[in-house]
């Protein structure tokens, strides 16, 4: 088993280009997140999905979009990329909603 | 939402336990408490979690309040390794926020 694997690790966008940022589970987990670390920071919740078809804001969404066709797959979009959301991305899953969340190994994301 | 507080940092030498203090005085019935930690340039790991009785594992043991309003996450002999970043974090229906964490120090 993968467990959660993102993709890409590492990428480097210009000030306005668009990018998918793929977060994909083998676990068959129900809920799955999507966080941003800026540096020395904490994790600031970005989206979040407790099921297939249902997603909801978190608290920094603004730039960003999600969706949740399958149960499998919670990919990320920035539309138009800005300096300020330079970060590592990290993406989570978790089972039933008292569980344990697994993360991935994160991407880092540089916007020029 | 409910949130938590955590002290920004604590120091422990190598060998001794650690404690790290958790406050969620607006925890809500359903939540459990869940602690992760971050070792640096890595995402974050669990590390325990409970909901009412005190919870033991091979990394840590949790001891929650009897009203569940604080927790202490116990590390019961530091080791070098366990130098970073823990997270106390409540979870229950939804979303699931981050506060700021506790930086623990190892000095050997």
């Amino acid at each position: 088993n993968a467990g959660v694997t993102q993709t890409p690790k590492f990428r480097i966008l210009k000030i306005g280009q668009s990018m998918t940022l793929q977060c994909a589970q083998d676990m068959n987990h129900n809920y799955m997140y999507w966080y941003r670390q800026d540096p020395g920071m904490g994790l600031k919740l970005i989206y979040y999905s407790v099921g297939a078809g249902i997603t909801d804001k978190g608290e920094v969404p603004n730039g960003y979009n999600v969706s949740r066709s399958t149960t499998e797959d919670f990919p990320l979009r920035l539309e138009l990329a800005a300096p300020s959301q330079t970060s590592v991305y990290f993406c989570a899953t978790g089972g039933a909603n008292t569980g344990e969340l697994f993360f991935g190994e994160g991407s880092r994301l540089t916007v020029l | 939402d409910a949130k938590t507080t955590q002290p920004n940092s604590m120091e422990s030498n190598e060998e001794e336990p650690v404690h790290l203090p958790c406050n969620h005085s607006t925890i809500s019935g359903t939540d459990y408490i869940h602690w992760y930690r971050q070792l640096p340039s890595q995402g974050p790991e669990y590390v325990i979690h409970g909901l009412t009785s005190n919870v033991n594992n091979r990394m840590a043991s949790l001891a929650i309040a009897e009203d569940r309003k604080s927790s202490t996450l116990i590390l019961h002999r530091a080791t070098l390794r366990d130098a970073a970043v823990y997270y106390c974090i409540l979870r229950g229906w939804g979303k699931l926020q981050f506060g700021a964490g506790t930086q623990v120090v190892v000095t050997p």
